[in-house]
């Protein structure tokens, strides 16, 4: 299947400071997401980016998908930004239509003030 | 309105005994997901169900794995003899089914087997 692997693993940053978070994927793909898991486990939907650019507030991300990868922005980061931060592959199935996402390990991102 | 509802928040059971996790979805969505984050497998889809279709089931780790969605909305995951392995938290959401760029995540419920 599908391979899905973000960077850095882990990044510490103090308030105010910028960030790219990377995810590589192995194949072609039509779908690609970013998620954020704040510290308590709540999983929220950043973006829907299979390509192009896209912003909200001081986050943005960028998917290249024909070198296979995207990277998220973060600008005049905030402690409210800590958590870990996935990057997920969506694959549709056939049938039921089915959606599938294939998640990376994804990057903990602590911002100390 | 209310988010995606998972019952219990925290379980914890005995190594072979049987396991039943709920999931409430959203209001009007049809699709509705399981996930499974564990420290050594990260986020794994489990299943998908869309409104009275056949789920997608391609996910479940093992025949100990079932679940089932009673009349498009609350659905309940069951894991069969519990193993150790088992651990970790059940995440469910849901989306509407053109919309499953948008899925709404539950707190999750987070499972000890011991």
């Amino acid at each position: 299947g599908i391979q899905v692997e973000q960077s850095p693993p882990d990044l510490i940053l103090q308030e105010g400071a910028n960030s790219t978070l990377r995810c590589n994927f192995s194949d072609s793909v039509n779908n690609l997401q970013w998620f954020h898991q704040n510290p308590w486990g709540q999983l929220i939907n950043l973006f829907y980016i299979p390509s192009g650019t896209k912003q909200n507030g001081r986050l943005s991300a960028t998917t290249v998908a024909t070198e296979r990868y995207s990277l998220l922005y973060i600008s005049s980061s905030q402690t409210t930004d800590s958590g870990v931060y996935f990057c997920a592959v969506g694959y549709l199935g056939s049938g039921a239509g089915s959606y599938q996402l294939t998640f990376g390990k994804g990057t903990k991102l602590s911002v100390i003030p | 309105g209310a988010g995606v509802s998972q019952s219990p928040s925290n379980k914890v059971t005995e190594k072979g005994k049987d396991v039943e996790l709920r999931c409430d979805p959203i209001s009007g969505h049809t699709a509705l997901y399981w996930y499974r984050q564990s420290l050594g497998q990260g986020l794994e889809f489990l299943i998908y169900f869309q409104g009275n279709s056949a789920p997608d089931k391609s996910g479940l780790p093992s025949d100990r794995f079932s679940a089932e969605r009673t009349g498009g909305s609350v659905s309940t995951l069951t894991i069969q003899r519990t193993q150790q392995e088992d651990s970790a938290v059940y995440l469910c959401a849901s989306s509407f089914r053109d919309r499953f760029y948008e899925q709404y995540f539950g707190p999750g419920t987070r499972l000890t087997v011991t």
